[in-house]
């Protein structure tokens, strides 16, 4: 079964900096998709950027971007330039292929944006 | 583009008593899912709909939830009777047949049963 591990549960960075979210996963699969999800204290939960494994571009949306490393199972998100409205609770997901809804979550990274 | 809707966005109701949310997923998803978030268990998918139909409820606690789906816009989620225990924030998120697509998520309801 596939598993998805964040080992972070907090971070914290200051204003307009640069930080790194970790994700790694286990997998036996070779197509599959993965995401990051942003759930700010709204709680509304929010596609942030998504990455096909077969894929070998590194996704980028504005000021997010992954580092995906397929053999390494590691699926990182970067926020650049970070502003007070990036804290908030931020998941990864996985899917695989062959499955067309089933998401695997990892626990979440708590993400602090110091002013 | 409108999202997800969802309502209401919060509940409070008295344990034993009838409570249904409701869902309206983005103009032309075919696939709709409910979620269920608490503290202890995290993000738990209760059940998932593909072109109106029900593909997997296993996820669904007991027989007090029920969910329908009576066309392409419109689903409920019905929880008879509530219990305290039910207290969580319930998620309704669509996505559509395109295969890298994410899902995308409503922005919850808050349920409180006392």
């Amino acid at each position: 079964a596939q598993t998805v591990t964040q080992s972070q549960p907090e971070m914290s960075v200051q204003e307009a900096e640069t930080v790194t979210l970790s994700c790694t996963y286990d997998t036996s699969e070779s197509d599959y998709y993965l995401f990051w999800y942003k759930q700010p204290p709204s709680r509304q939960m929010i596609l942030v950027i998504r990455q096909e494994a077969y894929k070998q571009q590194n996704a980028t949306e504005n000021r997010f971007s992954v580092n995906f490393q397929k053999a390494a199972k590691s699926f990182s998100l970067k926020i650049s330039d970070s502003q007070l409205g990036d804290a908030a609770m931020y998941f990864c997901a996985y899917r695989s292929a062959l499955s067309n809804y089933q998401l695997i979550w990892g626990a979440g990274t708590k993400l602090i944006i110091k002013p | 583009d409108a999202g997800v809707i969802q309502s209401p966005r919060h509940e409070v109701t008295e344990m034993g008593q009838e409570v249904t949310l409701r869902c309206k997923p983005i103009s032309g998803h075919n696939s709709l899912f409910w979620y269920r978030q608490t503290m202890m268990r995290g993000l738990e998918l209760l059940i998932y709909f593909n072109n109106n139909v029900p593909i997997d409820d296993s996820g669904m606690p007991e027989d007090r939830f029920s969910a329908k789906m009576p066309n392409a816009s419109f689903s409920t989620l019905k929880i008879q009777p509530s219990e305290p225990r039910d207290s969580a924030v319930y998620f309704c998120a669509s996505s559509t047949r395109r295969v890298a697509g994410g899902q995308y998520f409503g922005p919850g309801t808050r349920l409180l049963v006392l």
